[in-house]
């Protein structure tokens, strides 16, 4: 059975930072590409980062560009995204999936930017 | 960007009835390998998205076929045959073919 868990999520302030991690099981995590996908409150879902099977290529939509980092252990079959420069707009239920036709999703973690 | 219209935004339909939602692309989603990389979600009242067809027509296991897809290039129909209870939540079409993926706005599905 696939299961991707994420983990790392909570409230933070705006400016800081914060690790999200997603442990993947079930099916062979270094052959596949990955992706974030996040979820503000009652909004619709919203791409924000993908990386190849091996993480030699990297992508980001434009409003988390130089302050999101996605990486990847194969070792530890787990997906990171590093999330530096936080602000309010962030705050959302943040998704690992399996690219590219989306079809695993995790549980989800909660991420709240607020002082 | 690839910008999806999905419409209707919300459906309440009755048990038993059929009902479509409509999604439109700004751009074909042809990849250069001849696929098209148009998928349907569900997403049900507190939970994660499902995966329901992928590459505009084909079922994932465990969806009833009371479930379709189709549509080519820019403009894609989900069709839900005889809806039941279990199908109410709000359903999102999603493209991969091009960065940075995109989905559109979802349609709420109620039932009557």
């Amino acid at each position: 059975e696939v299961q991707l868990v994420e983990s790392g999520g909570g409230l933070v302030q705006p400016g800081r930072s914060m690790k999200l991690s997603c442990a993947a099981s079930g099916f062979t995590f270094s052959n596949y590409g990955m992706a974030w996908v996040r979820q503000a409150p009652t909004k619709g879902l919203e791409w924000v980062a993908t990386i190849s099977y091996d993480g030699s290529s990297t992508y980001y939509r434009d409003s988390v560009k130089g302050r999101f980092t996605i990486s990847r252990d194969n070792a530890k079959s787990t997906l990171y995204l590093q999330m530096n420069s936080l602000r309010s707009e962030d705050t959302a239920t943040y998704y690992c999936t399996r690219v590219r036709n989306f079809p695993y999703w995790g549980q989800g973690t909660l991420v709240t930017v607020s002082s | 960007d690839v910008v999806m219209t999905q419409t209707p935004p919300s459906l309440s339909v009755a048990i038993g009835q059929s009902v479509s939602i409509s999604c439109k692309s700004s751009q074909s989603l042809v990849y250069s390998d001849g696929k098209t990389y148009l998928h349907w979600l569900l997403q049900s009242s507190g939970r994660s998205p499902k995966r329901l067809i992928y590459q505009v027509s084909n079922l994932d296991s465990g969806v009833p076929d009371r479930f379709s897809g189709t549509g080519s290039q820019k403009d894609f129909t989900l069709k839900i045959s005889r809806v039941e209870a279990k199908d109410l939540g709000v359903y999102y079409c999603a493209q991969t073919t091009h960065f940075p993926l995109t989905f559109g706005s979802g349609t709420k599905l109620e039932i009557k």
